[in-house]
């Protein structure tokens, strides 16, 4: 019940297109969801976040989608650039704090 | 705002010797984060202290990983002795305090280890 499941886990996009990354959950308790950014050799980033009162959050080609009913979120980016190309992970907390992390899924944008 | 220093970077050693990880978190943050990440995985969460006290060390292979946080500044992750399985990353992260280690963690770039 701990788990958070994620989506492909790889994903090849043309430049321009709309990368899809996709997480399952099944904690209801869990009450904040972000999402980091991870390029080789670095540590993750923190790239953008939600928590289950909204069921959108948008900071400039990064999108959040949020299904409380069905326990999903998403990750949509548009317009997708060889810049984004890197491991994306979605991860969950609730009222502990301790982030439960996806298995990350390697973005590839080509040119 | 400097950032999660972490030393040394890469590190390669035979089974069964030890290894010792430092990280220094950004000024101020309470909370530090000690993660496993083996490649193709997600991090996995080793040992959070909250100043220079153990929040959760669950995952902790106590019997040869030992961290310690004195001062509630700098951190030192201690591998004796190695098995061939801990080869990963090893990820010190901070936040500015345990109930804002929800919004953002900090991470260092890591260290590469590899236990031949």
């Amino acid at each position: 019940q701990q788990q958070v499941k994620q989506s492909p886990q790889s994903l090849i996009v043309q430049k321009g297109g709309i990368s899809i990354i996709n997480c399952a959950y099944e904690n209801t308790a869990f009450d904040y969801f972000p999402w980091y950014q991870q390029f080789p050799g670095k540590g993750p980033a923190l790239l953008i976040a939600i928590r289950p009162d909204v069921s959108e959050k948008k900071e400039g080609r990064f999108t959040i989608s949020f299904n409380k009913s069905a326990k999903q979120f998403s990750l949509h980016i548009m317009d997708s650039q060889p810049g984004d190309s890197a491991t994306y992970f979605c991860a969950a907390s609730g009222s502990n704090y301790q982030l439960i992390w996806g298995a990350g899924t390697k973005l590839i944008i080509k040119p | 705002e400097a950032g999660v220093a972490q030393s040394p970077r890469y590190k390669i050693i035979e089974k069964r010797q030890s290894v010792a990880f430092w990280c220094n978190p950004i000024s101020g943050h309470a909370t530090l984060y000690w993660y496993q990440q083996i490649l193709g995985q997600g991090p996995k969460l080793l040992i959070q202290f909250q100043n220079n006290g153990v929040v959760d060390d669950s995952q902790l292979p106590k019997d040869r990983f030992s961290a310690e946080r004195l001062k509630g500044v700098d951190s030192t992750l201690k591998i004796q002795p190695a098995k061939l399985e801990d080869s990963a990353v090893y990820l010190c992260a901070s936040s500015l305090s345990r109930s804002s280690g929800a919004n953002v963690l900090t991470f260092g770039a890591g260290s590469r280890l590899t236990v031949l």
